[in-house]
């Protein structure tokens, strides 16, 4: 089964500062990955996605991501924060086909706080 | 576009009671859907899921058990809860396909006592 690690489990930061958390995940195959962001009493929503194609890929808010295959990673960066970034940030991952190719498998999540 | 409902929002149970959680997706049809825990410091967890009417299968044996008597309805219920169902429940849905992103509810706060 595949797992993924976040490496950070709370980052403090002040705004304007750069952001870079950490993704590694296990599994030998084709993958697809997500990072998911929980702001303050809001449901979890997907921040950006990898299927194919480009690995650096933009998502939302000044969101980006690089999946690095030979590392297993997709590190997750926005090059100047906000503190309405505050919110919490899992990394999932899924198998592209074949059998658990319907289950994300989530990190422990990594807790940013953004100071003003 | 596609809304997702989870009630109740917050819950609060004595242990030995019993549970129903529903989930229901607005917008969409032939979903696949999902039951999570989400447990702080430990991620989300997959509990079950569907991918149609009365199919479900289950990721973690436990004390919970999930049904989907209609196409865009998802149930998570327990006959007997337990100090350790206490966490929050997420449920989700993706588009009929698994190559998808999942799309996650606003969740339910579960206390048991």
């Amino acid at each position: 089964a595949q797992s993924v690690s976040q490496h950070n489990h709370h980052v403090i930061l002040s705004e304007a500062a750069s952001l870079e958390l950490g993704c590694n995940y296990s599994y030998g195959g084709t993958v697809n990955l997500f990072w998911y962001v929980q702001y303050p009493g809001q449901h979890l929503q997907l921040l950006l996605k990898y299927f194919s194609g480009d690995p650096l890929v933009k998502g939302i808010k000044g969101f980006e991501a690089e999946f690095i295959k030979s590392k297993f990673s997709f590190n997750l960066r926005k090059p100047s924060v906000q503190w309405s970034d505050t919110a919490e940030y899992f990394c999932a991952v899924k198998r592209d086909s074949g059998a658990g190719s319907y289950q994300l498998t989530f990190g422990k999540g990594t807790k940013l706080s953004v100071i003003p | 576009s596609q809304t997702i409902h989870q009630w109740p929002a917050t819950l609060v149970q004595p242990v030995g009671s019993p549970l129903s959680l529903e989930c229901t997706v607005e917008g969409t049809s032939n979903p696949n859907l999902y039951w999570y825990r989400q447990a702080a410091g430990r991620g989300l967890q997959l509990l079950f899921y569907s991918v149609g009417i009365g199919q479900i299968s289950s990721e973690v044996p436990q004390n919970l058990s999930a049904s989907r008597p209609q196409d865009r309805q998802f149930i998570l219920s327990s006959k007997k809860l337990l100090l350790s169902d206490s966490g929050f429940y997420l449920c989700a849905w993706s588009p009929e396909h698994f190559n998808y992103e999942q799309y996650f509810g606003p969740g339910t706060r579960l206390t048991v006592t």
